[in-house]
């Protein structure tokens, strides 16, 4: 069964810091890979999306992802970040052709002002 | 993309019944999933909704507690029957589009058991 890893669970950060969350999937076949926030008592947002082409890929809010198949990597970064970027972010991962989605089990990002 | 919209959006139960959460889709889809995001956790698959069948159950899920219909391509429903406090979650319903990989979500359904 397909697996997700997300290593850090909380994440500390100042205002202006570099962000890179890593993620983690076990599975040997062709997949799509997500990105997706979720705010304080919001709903769950798609960041960002990977399913075939250019491994770097860029989403919103200047967020951007790197497919590295070798290493069954995702890992999700953002050069600066800010204070309303406070959020859990999950990694996921479906299999192609399939939209059943298995979800890591989130980083919690703090930013502090 | 397609547009998912759930009702309602939240309630508060007492122990013991059961609600019944809805989940329109603006457009025919091939595949609709219940997922549940307990207190603190990630997303959790309950089951795919089939249409016109059984749905398809995760480990750890059962008909008996989460049945689901689906009567068309394009509305589902979760029950949550026998409420406890441990069903207090966020449940989400998805779905998809033949030929294109990305699932979409709806907002949510804000549970809260007493």
């Amino acid at each position: 069964a397909q697996s997700v890893s997300q290593h850090n669970h909380h994440v500390i950060l100042s205002e202006a810091a570099s962000l890179e969350l890593g993620c983690n999937y076990s599975y040997g076949g062709t997949v799509n890979l997500f990105w997706y926030v979720q705010y304080p008592g919001q709903h769950l947002q798609l960041l960002l999306k990977y399913f075939s082409g250019d491994p770097l890929v860029k989403g919103i809010k200047g967020f951007e992802a790197e497919f590295i198949k070798s290493k069954f990597s995702f890992n999700l970064r953002k050069p600066s970040v800010q204070w309303s970027d406070t959020a859990e972010y999950f990694c996921a991962v479906s299999l192609w052709g399939y939209q059943k989605v298995t979800f890591g089990t989130g980083t919690k990002l703090q930013v502090i002002p | 993309s397609a547009v998912i919209s759930q009702k309602p959006s939240r309630d508060i139960c007492q122990r013991g019944t059961s609600l019944t959460i809805q989940c329109q889709v603006d457009s025919q889809v091939t595949m609709m999933f219940w997922y549940r995001q307990q207190p603190g956790q990630s997303l959790t698959l309950i089951a795919t909704a089939n249409q016109g069948s059984e749905a398809t159950y995760e480990s750890g899920f059962v008909i008996d507690k989460f049945p689901i219909s689906r009567p068309n391509l394009t509305f589902s429903t979760l029950t949550v029957s026998n409420m406890s406090p441990e069903d207090s979650s966020i449940y989400l319903c998805s779905a998809g589009v033949q030929g294109v990989p990305e699932a979409f979500f709806g907002q949510g359904t804000r549970l809260t058991v007493v």
